[in-house]
């Protein structure tokens, strides 16, 4: 399988701490993406970042790629109770961008 | 409008039944997928059509039946499920091949 592997499968932290998810994958990609799901309904797509670039901010999200460790990290800063979701990174498959195949996924709880 | 939309939001079908899941989108994508979720496990591929032709399906049942009568819409057509069939069904487009997905929020069916 391609399926890419994300720990913690769960997190739950307080209102205000950061979380950080992380997501390691198998083969080589033209770039890798990041989609947050709010209880079993659709996907949202929040960064992709492409394998030429290291760091990628959007808002309070901040994602790294390291492509010799085949690996991503997702950090949400000073996080919300409505940050509480599934979160899915997603690679191409053949490095075809809209053709993905999702990692197993980060339950996050944000407790007020 | 940047929007995918799905219908119905839920399916409750029995193993006889036959039914179609719909997906619409006017943003102008010419590559449009369905994809199956089932409890707590990722997104996977079934289907993608590009340019309104089948180009990919990932040795789905043949009781699924896509259908991409134009460039805005997608069909499934359901027919002789099983239980283990229910799952979240998630449609997407993109605008061709090579960009990232936009995601509808899905139609969650219980085979019954």
């Amino acid at each position: 399988s391609q399926q890419g592997e994300e720990d913690p499968q769960a997190l739950s932290i307080q209102e205000g701490e950061n979380a950080t998810m992380n997501c390691s994958y198998k083969t080589s990609i033209n770039n890798l993406q990041w989609y947050r799901q709010n209880s079993g309904r659709g996907l949202v797509h929040l960064i992709l970042i492409r394998s030429n670039e290291r760091e990628k901010h959007s808002g309070r999200l901040r994602v790294t790629l390291d492509t010799s460790k085949k690996s991503s990290s997702l950090l949400i800063t000073a996080s919300r109770a409505a940050d509480t979701a599934s979160y899915f990174c997603a690679t191409p498959r053949g490095g075809a961008t809209n053709k993905l195949i999702f990692g197993t996924g980060t339950l996050l709880a944000v407790q007020p | 409008d940047t929007e995918v939309t799905q219908t119905p939001k839920h399916l409750v079908m029995g193993m006889t039944n036959k039914k179609s899941l719909k997906c619409e989108q006017h943003m102008g994508h010419r590559a449009m997928y369905w994809y199956k979720q089932k409890a707590k496990k990722p997104p996977e591929l079934m289907f993608v059509y590009s340019y309104e032709k089948l180009s990919i399906n990932e040795s789905v049942p043949s009781r699924f039946s896509p259908e991409c009568p134009n460039s805005s819409l997608l069909n499934l057509h359901l027919h002789a499920l099983q239980p283990e069939d229910s799952a979240l069904y998630l449609c997407a487009s993109s605008q061709e091949e090579a960009s990232r997905p936009y995601f509808g929020p899905g139609t969650r069916l219980t085979v019954l």
